[in-house]
């Protein structure tokens, strides 16, 4: 079954201690996103990457990390949580960026709080 | 920002055709439309997505006007399970970002 897998669901944390949320798509997809939800903000771009090892910053960059070393996999890293990243955050991917033609598949989610 | 815009709400009897409305006038003639929905929290799902031409999938129709400037999501059976948030989306450019609005909250009644 073609899918994009986030882990962990939910995470409940302290500020400062460093934590990754993994992503990874079996459809072989090149476009690989990270989107967090925010009340009345809707969804919001954080990075994004459109192979391996080419990463670039969406709108809200601050605060995170990615890395892009196989294809499959798009890992998010918060180096020093900050309660302001308290949020849920979804990874996506498509085919490809470049033709609008190309529905993003997303995550089920992965629900941050930091204390 | 987005470029669509949609009803906050709507109530569709269980059964009946749920027909969801969008504007989306400023979208460029080469832009796709999209629909996604979501449910509680979980993931955006993807719906369909059209250009020019009228589509029809598993899921849903969307009917896109001739002048391109407003489309409508047409679920012909409505189940309890399609109650959920759905919106119209567009791209937003070289990112690959898609660019959510505020969406319909379509709420299916027994």
């Amino acid at each position: 079954e073609a899918q994009v897998t986030q882990n962990p669901r939910y995470l409940i944390t302290v500020t400062g201690k460093k934590l990754t949320v993994t992503c990874s798509q079996n459809m072989n997809h090149e476009y690989m996103s990270w989107y967090r939800q925010d009340p009345g903000l809707g969804l919001r771009q954080i990075y994004y990457s459109m192979n391996v090892e080419v990463t670039d910053k969406g709108d809200v960059p601050e605060g995170y990390k990615v890395s892009r070393k196989e294809k499959r996999n798009f890992p998010l890293i918060l180096e020093s949580p900050s309660p302001n990243q308290t949020s849920l955050y979804f990874c996506a991917s498509s085919r490809d960026r470049g033709n609008s033609n190309q529905p993003q598949h997303f995550g089920d989610g992965t629900r941050l709080s930091i204390l | 920002d987005a470029k669509t815009t949609q009803p906050t709400s709507m109530d569709c009897a269980e059964g009946r055709a749920a027909n969801l409305p969008c504007n989306h006038s400023t979208i460029s003639g080469n832009e796709y439309v999209y629909w996604y929905r979501q449910i509680h929290s979980q993931g955006p799902q993807y719906i369909i997505h059209g250009l020019k031409n009228n589509e029809t999938n598993e899921m849903a129709s969307l009917i896109i006007t001739e002048d391109r400037k407003s489309s409508t999501l047409i679920l012909p059976h409505a189940t309890l399970r399609d109650t959920a948030v759905y919106y119209c989306v567009h791209y937003g450019g070289s990112q690959g970002n898609l660019i959510f609005g505020k969406g319909t909250k379509l709420s299916v009644k027994p």
